[in-house]
């Protein structure tokens, strides 16, 4: 079963662009969300949490659209060090999606 | 207050051997979570467990995979008659009991089948 759906890429962006990808979820009634970043075999490290409010930390903001029933992700002045694949879950269920996987080029 | 624990980092076996992978989980998590991930793809989901309690393993192979969280010790993944298409990275995640998808990575078991 697909909980979350997201777009795998791969983004491909030069450095100190702008991105963003979105994540659909499934059940409605999640109420918060949680974005992970993997690198390249690495573990998942939680990168930031997702609530009605959205959360913003420094050079990446994450939304909850619940008419859509999306999360996105937003980083401004994309770093190379940001090249990963991103992954989102929501707080009451632990299948992930496949992530959407993010290049930054110099 | 240690990282959750995964050993062995790595582990080669020949086919037909058992494989055991053991996960400890951070201090004060009792859930804990088992994936799977091939090269190239995505985490999947294989079991959700409670001390002593197997909550959901609708991830897991139906056959030759087995997961244990004891009251004492790791939480151990077991393997058995390893073949090929086992060779992977399996994943272990820790998170406290009210929060369950703010889980905590250990750096993996990379199994190697040959």
């Amino acid at each position: 079963r697909k909980e979350v759906e997201q777009d795998p890429g791969p983004f491909n962006v030069p450095e100190g662009a702008t991105v963003a990808f979105n994540c659909t979820y499934s059940n409605s009634a999640s109420q918060s969300f949680f974005w992970y970043r993997q690198d390249c075999r690495k573990e998942p490290k939680l990168l930031m949490s997702v609530y009605s409010s959205g959360n913003e930390d420094g050079r990446f903001t994450a939304q909850l659209n619940r008419a859509s029933q999306y999360i996105s992700l937003l980083i401004r002045d994309s770093k190379l060090s940001d090249s990963a694949t991103y992954l989102c879950v929501p707080e009451d269920q632990f299948y992930f999606g496949t992530g959407t996987s993010l290049t930054v080029i110099p | 207050n240690a990282g959750v624990m995964q050993n062995p980092r790595h582990l080669v076996r020949r086919r037909g051997q058992e494989a055991r992978l053991r996960c400890s989980p951070m201090k004060g998590h009792s859930h804990v979570y088992w994936y799977r991930q091939l090269p190239e793809e995505g985490l999947k989901f294989m079991v959700y467990l409670q001390k002593e309690n197997i909550i959901d393993e609708s991830g897991m192979p139906k056959e030759r995979f087995s997961a244990e969280f004891p009251k004492e010790g790791p939480s151990i993944l077991r393997i058995q008659q390893v073949v090929r298409g086992d060779s992977a990275a399996y994943f272990c995640a820790s998170s406290p009991p009210d929060r369950e998808a703010e889980a905590f990575f250990g750096q993996g078991t990379r199994l190697t089948v040959v």
